[in-house]
């Protein structure tokens, strides 16, 4: 079963910043949070990760919480192209540990 | 990025055909290679995880008899529907984690474009 909790779906304006947050109160301490997106029709695309430090990298910033059961991913400036599905996943940093999918949320950037 | 393939992209077979559907590590070897179907507007279920040199690990409900799953190498899985049944058309999506790269790449996923499968 997914351990994260997300909303269904959030709408965006184009150009504004997307905050997408993501409920992990049961993670464990070797457990890392994921971010992908699915797009319509293709598999899903890595964003980002990270233990309990806030990340960045080209396409978006996440922010954990100090007690890591919450994230948020900021997709800085929203573009139509970024109209997809959010998962987030915890997982612990093993290789070979596949990822559980939840339901995600499903942002719509609005012109 | 690492690059994972799948071939085909989608497929339109008769009910009781096999169909077989390739997922290819592009740039790097994958020992673990993972099977996921998603059905429409559901989000992806693991199917079975592929290992190279050995036998294939099914999730429950999954039937290893119906979905065989070869991995032969360390960059290609093979996955193929036996007797495909309407209930079966589905999208396939397979991922590899790649092995011997640097730390920050060590676990994460790359997954396939998909295939959309479709019995008639």
């Amino acid at each position: 079963d997914a351990k994260t909790t997300q909303p269904t779906s959030m709408d965006c304006a184009e150009g504004r910043a997307a905050n997408l947050p993501c409920n992990h109160s049961t993670i464990s301490g070797n457990e890392y949070v994921y971010w992908y997106r699915q797009i319509h029709s293709q598999g899903p695309q890595y964003i980002i990760h990270g233990l309990k430090n806030n990340e960045t990298n080209e396409m978006a910033s996440l922010i954990i919480t100090e007690d890591r059961k919450s994230s948020t991913l900021i997709l800085p400036h929203a573009t139509l192209r970024d109209t997809a599905v959010y998962y987030c996943i915890v997982r612990p940093y093993n290789y070979g540990q596949n990822f559980v999918f939840g339901p995600g949320t499903r942002l719509s950037v609005l012109p | 990025g690492a690059v994972v393939s799948q071939h085909p992209s989608w497929v339109i077979c008769k009910s009781g055909t096999s169909v077989k559907i390739e997922c290819r590590s592009l740039d790097f070897q994958a020992t673990t290679m993972f099977w996921y179907r998603q059905f429409p507007k559901q989000s992806l279920m693991l199917m079975a995880t592929s290992n190279e040199g050995s036998k294939a690990t099914y999730e429950q409900g999954v039937e290893k008899d119906k979905f065989l799953i070869n991995h032969a190498s360390l960059t290609l899985s093979t996955l193929t529907v036996t007797s495909a049944h309407p209930e079966d058309s589905s999208f396939y999506i397979c991922s590899a984690t790649p092995r011997g790269l640097t730390k920050n790449l060590y676990n994460e996923q790359f997954f396939g474009p998909g295939t959309r499968l479709t019995v008639l």
